[in-house]
C-alpha cells in the first residue's frame, strides 16, 4: 500500500515561514491534498490539487509537489496556526485514500 | 450552507455492532461520494470506506474490509456506516466526509465526529 512520511513536529517563530513535507514514491504523479487540525476539532482542507486553497482559506497558506516530496508552506505564521497538519492523497491501484502521520506545528 | 452531522457513537462491548448515521444537507447530496474517516485516540487520521454518489460503488480499508460496510440513502440525504465485529482497536472518533470531487478530490466538508468505545 502507498505510504506517505511526513516529519512528527516542525517549530517557528511567529512572523516566519513554516514548511511541511510530504514524502511518498512518485508523489509528484498525484494529487495532494492538505488538512489542519486543531485540537478537539474536525479536519479543515487547507489546500487540494497540489497547490489550491478553497474558498475562505488564507493566501498565506500554499503547496507544491514535485518528484517524491510535496510541501505544504504557511507563510507570517501566527499563533493561531498552531495544529496538526496532514497531508492525503488517492491511490489509484488500490482505491483508497491514505493519509500521512501527521505534523504538529508548534508556534513558538 | 454545507452541514453535516455525525451520530451513533457509544461504548460497544467486543464483537457487537454500531450503526453511524450523517446527516447531510446544504448540497446535492445525490452527487456527491461520501467517506468515513477515524482517528483513534491521539492518533492520525485513517481513511475507512467510501460510498460513490450512486449509492453503488464502494471500497474500503483493509482494516475493516469484511466488517464494516458504508452506504447511502440518497432520499434521506444520509450516509451509514455499519459496523460488525467490532475491535478495541476500532476504538476512535469516526467522521463523514464529503468528497469534493475530481478524479481524486479532497475532502473539503466535514461532519463533527462521534466516539466509538469497543470495550
Amino acid at each position: 500500500s502507498y505510504v506517505l512520511t511526513q516529519p512528527p513536529s516542525v517549530s517557528v517563530a511567529p512572523g516566519q515561514t513554516a514548511s511541511i513535507t510530504c514524502g511518498g514514491t512518485n508523489i509528484g504523479g498525484k494529487s495532494v491534498h492538505w488538512y489542519q487540525q486543531r485540537p478537539g476539532q474536525a479536519p479543515v482542507l487547507v489546500v487540494y490539487d497540489d497547490s489550491d486553497r478553497p474558498s475562505g482559506i488564507p493566501e498565506r497558506f500554499s503547496g507544491s509537489n514535485s518528484w517524491n516530496t510535496a510541501t505544504l508552506t504557511i507563510s507570517r505564521v501566527e499563533a493561531g496556526d498552531e495544529a496538526d497538519y496532514y497531508c492525503q492523497v488517492w491511490d489509484s491501484g488500490t482505491y483508497h485514500w491514505v493519509f500521512g502521520g501527521g505534523t504538529k506545528l508548534t508556534v513558538l | 450552507q454545507v452541514q453535516l452531522v455525525d451520530s451513533g457513537g457509544g461504548v460497544v462491548q467486543p464483537g457487537r455492532s454500531l450503526r453511524l448515521s450523517c446527516a447531510a444537507s446544504g448540497f446535492s447530496f445525490s452527487n456527491s461520494a461520501m467517506h468515513w474517516v477515524r482517528q483513534a485516540p491521539g492518533k492520525g487520521l485513517e481513511w475507512v470506506a467510501v460510498v460513490a454518489n450512486d449509492a453503488i460503488n464502494k471500497y474500503y480499508a483493509d482494516s475493516v474490509k469484511g466488517r464494516f460496510t458504508i452506504s447511502k440513502d440518497n432520499l434521506k440525504n444520509t450516509v451509514f456506516l455499519q459496523m460488525n465485529s467490532l475491535k478495541p482497536e476500532d476504538t476512535a472518533v469516526y467522521y463523514c466526509a464529503r468528497d469534493r470531487g475530481g478524479a481524486a478530490g479532497g475532502f473539503d466538508y466535514w461532519g463533527q465526529g462521534t466516539l466509538v468505545t469497543v470495550s
